[in-house]
């Protein structure tokens, strides 16, 4: 049963110090998503990548988060320095093409 | 870019009940999905429809592309259906971005 992994499921962290969240994508899938998910403005596309090229970062805050895909089965999401207003649930999707996009279990962010 | 409208905004059933939900979208879309966030925050696709009808059980979809919106209905209501359920399209030009609805908080009372 393919899924999208993440890691780490959970994090608490002090204002200032980077974190870095994975995904692992279903393997054979070609474009990769990172959203957010917060109260306040739900479910928002941060960015994501087709066969591992940035495509649409304009969701994503530039001076503090970076996204990359080092290779086909890793996408990471760095936030440096993290703050308060970070606080929330990331989400990775992966999908062929432009297909149905499936969603990993979250990474759930807590900034103090 | 594209407006994504759920209605309503919460319900509350009693088990075996029937329920239907509705998406309303601002332009034409490439993609159209239904999910499910169960209670513990995992998002679970439920149909990928950007047009027709769909069934998987209880529950069924139907998207009509040209009047811009989506319906998604579930039958016999059960206690595990509580949670919140998504709309999410993407629109003609959006490349694979998903906008999402602010969802539908559906609870299940046995």
């Amino acid at each position: 049963d393919a899924r999208v992994t993440q890691t780490p499921r959970h994090k608490v962290t002090e204002m200032g110090q980077e974190v870095t969240m994975r995904c692992q994508p279903i393997l054979g899938h070609n474009t990769v998503f990172w959203y957010r998910q917060t109260m306040m403005q739900g479910l928002e596309l941060l960015a994501y990548f087709r066969n591992r090229a940035p495509l649409d970062d304009s969701g994503m805050p530039k001076d503090r988060f970076s996204a990359e895909m080092p290779d086909a089965t890793l996408a990471t999401l760095k936030i440096q320095p993290s703050e308060p207003r970070d606080s929330a649930v990331y989400f990775c999707a992966s999908a062929p093409r432009t297909d149905t996009q499936y969603f990993g279990p979250g990474t759930r962010l807590t900034v103090l | 870019g594209i407006q994504v409208e759920q209605s309503p905004p919460d319900l509350i059933l009693q088990e075996g009940a029937n329920s239907t939900l509705r998406c309303n979208f601002s332009d034409s879309v490439n993609n159209l999905q239904w999910f499910h966030q169960n209670p513990w925050g995992q998002l679970i696709n439920l149909f990928y429809i950007p047009s027709g009808t769909k069934q998987n059980g209880r529950l069924s979809a139907t998207t009509v592309a040209t009047e811009r919106y989506s319906l998604l209905y579930i039958s016999s209501s059960q206690t595990t259906d509580s949670g919140v359920y998504f709309c999410a399209v993407v629109g003609g030009t959006s490349y694979g971005k998903l906008t999402f609805g602010q969802g539908t908080i559906l609870t299940v009372h046995p």
